[in-house]
């Protein structure tokens, strides 16, 4: 089954102390995103990937890092994680990449920084 | 400033057609309006995808008027698992970005 794998689903951790979200799809795409849901504020983009060993910060990268030393991950990094960040976060993949085809998105991840 | 408006809210009752207007500005002329949907403890759905005038899907329309600053989606005779939040995404190729907008929240009644 195609589909984009994120871990943990649920996360809830204290101020300061460095995380990982990963992220996995196994559909060979070239590009894959980070995204920050928040009430009122829809989807905001953190960071994408064109292909491997290629990012770009999105519009809300500050606090975040990302890498892509393989296709199929995208893990997302916090290292030092701030109360600001708690929020809910999607991982995408699509073919092509930046609004130009469909993506598929992961099940989200709730991040709560206390 | 790149920016994509939508509704808040919309309600609507089984059976309707429901259009949702999503507002952006500064789009180029091959830049993308994509429309997702999203239910609750999910990532958002793909619906359907444009550049220009209409297109059409087994599940949606999709309207652009030529002067591109919006575009609605269509929901023909919606049923209740309709109910749910819809996004557009902009692509805003002139300043390399992407655009969600916030989210319309559509509730639809028996």
């Amino acid at each position: 089954e195609a589909q984009v794998t994120q871990n943990p689903r649920y996360l809830i951790t204290v101020t300061g102390k460095k995380l990982t979200v990963t992220c996995s799809q196994n559909m060979n795409h070239e590009y894959m995103s980070w995204y920050r849901q928040d009430p009122g504020l829809g989807l905001r983009q953190i960071y994408y990937s064109m292909n491997v060993e290629v990012t770009d910060k999105g519009d809300v990268p500050e606090g975040y890092k990302v890498s892509r030393k393989e296709k199929r991950n995208f893990p997302l990094i916090l290292e030092s994680p701030s109360p600001n960040q708690t929020s809910l976060y999607f991982c995408a993949s699509s073919l092509e990449g930046q609004g130009r085809d469909e993506a598929f998105f992961g099940q989200g991840t709730r991040l709560t920084v206390v | 400033l790149a920016k994509t408006t939508q509704p808040i809210s919309m309600d609507s009752y089984e059976g309707q057609e429901v259009n949702i207007t999503c507002s952006h500005n500064n789009i180029a002329t091959n830049d993308y309006i994509t429309w997702y949907q999203q239910f609750p403890s999910q990532g958002p759905r793909f619906i359907i995808q444009g550049y220009k005038t209409k297109v059409t899907n087994e599940v949606a329309s999709l309207f652009i008027p030529a002067d591109r600053k919006s575009s609605t989606l269509s929901l023909p005779r919606v049923s209740l698992s309709d109910t749910a939040v819809y996004y557009c995404l902009v692509v805003y190729s002139s300043a390399s970005k992407i655009i969600f907008g916030s989210g319309t929240r559509l509730s639809i009644r028996p």
